[in-house]
């Protein structure tokens, strides 16, 4: 079974600290992993993807199979990153299935 | 072009009523996913189609959950005597072929259970 858990259902940073909202997952196979995220009133939408190795609006997360996480860091909160955030994870096994945690909201503070 | 379109936007209905949510995917777009989130929590899987084929179906919660895609493109997600507890957000996605794609999400149906 696959499984994601985002264990902070509420996170709050000053504006220009780091933050860091985690993920954990179960997988017993090779996974595929995400961030999505959801600005108020808007569509939830990718914010990044493990594979890319890429880092967007300053976010990167980096997989790390021993501890099964994929945690998403930004070394400077700004208040427009304030939004739901959510953890995916895809396997290839089963490419349809996908699983999300129950997200995290973060809210950055002035 | 355009995105991933979800309608209706918000649908009420009585319980034991009939409903039908509809989806048009991104212009090929090979998978196609529909999800369903309860209020504070994450996309609960539903089922999935692989062009007019639907692979998945695991999370149907019961048979009174139906959904088709019969010529690859549009899909609708049907509920058959609609349940209070059905009440929730109902997502569509579609992607392109390969599990390590993202999924570009619609605007999603509020469905209320009277």
């Amino acid at each position: 079974a696959q499984r994601v858990t985002q264990p902070e259902k509420l996170l709050s940073v000053f504006k220009g600290a780091p933050v860091e909202l985690k993920c954990n997952y179960s997988y017993s196979g090779s996974p595929e992993l995400f961030w999505y995220v959801q600005y108020s009133r808007q569509r939830l939408q990718l914010l990044l993807r493990h594979i890319s190795r890429e880092s967007i609006k300053g976010f990167t997360a980096d997989l790390n199979k021993g501890e099964t996480s994929f945690h998403l860091k930004k070394p400077f909160a700004q208040e427009e990153d304030s939004a739901m955030y959510y953890c995916a994870l895809s396997g290839h096994t089963n490419a349809g299935k996908s699983t999300f945690g129950d997200g995290t909201t973060l809210t950055v503070k002035p | 072009g355009a995105g991933v379109s979800q309608s209706p936007r918000y649908k009420v209905a009585k319980r034991g009523q009939d409903v039908a949510l509809r989806c048009d995917p991104i212009s090929g777009h090979v998978s196609l996913f529909w999800y369903q989130q309860a209020l504070g929590q994450g996309p609960e899987f539903l089922t999935y189609f692989q062009n007019e084929a639907q692979l998945d179906k695991s999370g149907l919660p019961s048979d009174r959950f139906f959904a088709e895609r019969p010529e690859g493109s549009v899909s609708t997600l049907k509920i058959q005597r609609t349940q209070q507890e059905d009440s929730a957000v109902y997502l569509c996605a579609s992607r392109q072929e390969g599990s390590n794609q993202p999924q570009h999400f619609g605007d999603g149906t509020r469905l209320s259970i009277l």
